[in-house]
């Protein structure tokens, strides 16, 4: 089983729809998630991090972590074309400081 | 967020050569580094965790005497392909960690090698 799992997508939402991307980790000692997202060709950029349960929301942007289900999530709301792009979660690993990361879901907002 | 830039971003050498690529935390002193590659419509693989002061730890897979690693300060560490190949061709990227474990990538450099 893979540390951390997304769905690989791609997922299409029109503007101004909310664009719900999912993440489910195996490791239940891992305490810190990140969210990321990568547009074609760039570096990742961090947009979110969360470390309790729980709603944590920033601008157009909810991340969601539930610890006993072992699943993080990110909302966008209002969805715009320039939020389209890959979106990676990550987690930390129990005693190490790196990071796991999913396969990334490519979200396509059309105007 | 913290600043973290990786030079060159672009990179195109001979089969046979070696490469250097820089990863420098600009604001803020990252104990850790990491080193990741890239292929075309993939996730970031880990390659190593790099210490300052410490020699670096690979992921199962990885040439450690191809790929070396430096990480001779707490805002500096290199990665040099050594003797590359046309399949080293990738997508390289860095990333730096603060004392939250928050990773803050850099620009990324794509190597060729024809």
């Amino acid at each position: 089983q893979k540390e951390v799992e997304q769905n690989s997508g791609p997922l299409s939402v029109p503007e101004g729809a909310i664009a719900s991307l999912n993440c489910t980790y195996s490791d239940r000692g891992s305490q810190s998630f990140f969210w990321y997202r990568q547009y074609s060709g760039k570096s990742p950029e961090l947009i979110m991090s969360i470390y309790s349960n729980g709603d944590k929301e920033d601008g157009r942007f909810t991340a969601q972590l539930n610890k006993a289900s072992q699943y993080v999530s990110l909302l966008i709301r209002d969805s715009q074309p320039s939020d389209s792009a890959t979106y990676l979660c990550a987690g930390d690993q129990t005693g190490a400081n790196n990071l796991f990361f999913g396969t990334g879901t490519r979200l396509t907002v059309i105007p | 967020g913290a600043v973290v830039s990786q030079h060159p971003s672009w990179v195109i050498c001979k089969s046979g050569t070696s490469v250097k690529i820089e990863c420098r935390s600009l604001d803020f002193q990252a104990t850790t580094m990491f080193w990741y590659r890239q292929f075309p419509k993939q996730s970031l693989m880990l390659m190593a965790t790099s210490n300052e002061g410490s020699k670096a730890t690979y992921e199962q897979g990885v040439e450690k005497d191809k790929f070396l690693i430096n990480h001779a300060s707490l805002t500096l560490s290199t990665l040099t392909v050594t003797s590359a190949h046309p399949e080293d061709s990738s997508f390289y990227i860095c990333s730096a960690a603060n004392r939250a474990t928050e990773a803050f990538f850099g620009q990324g450099t794509r190597l060729t090698v024809v």
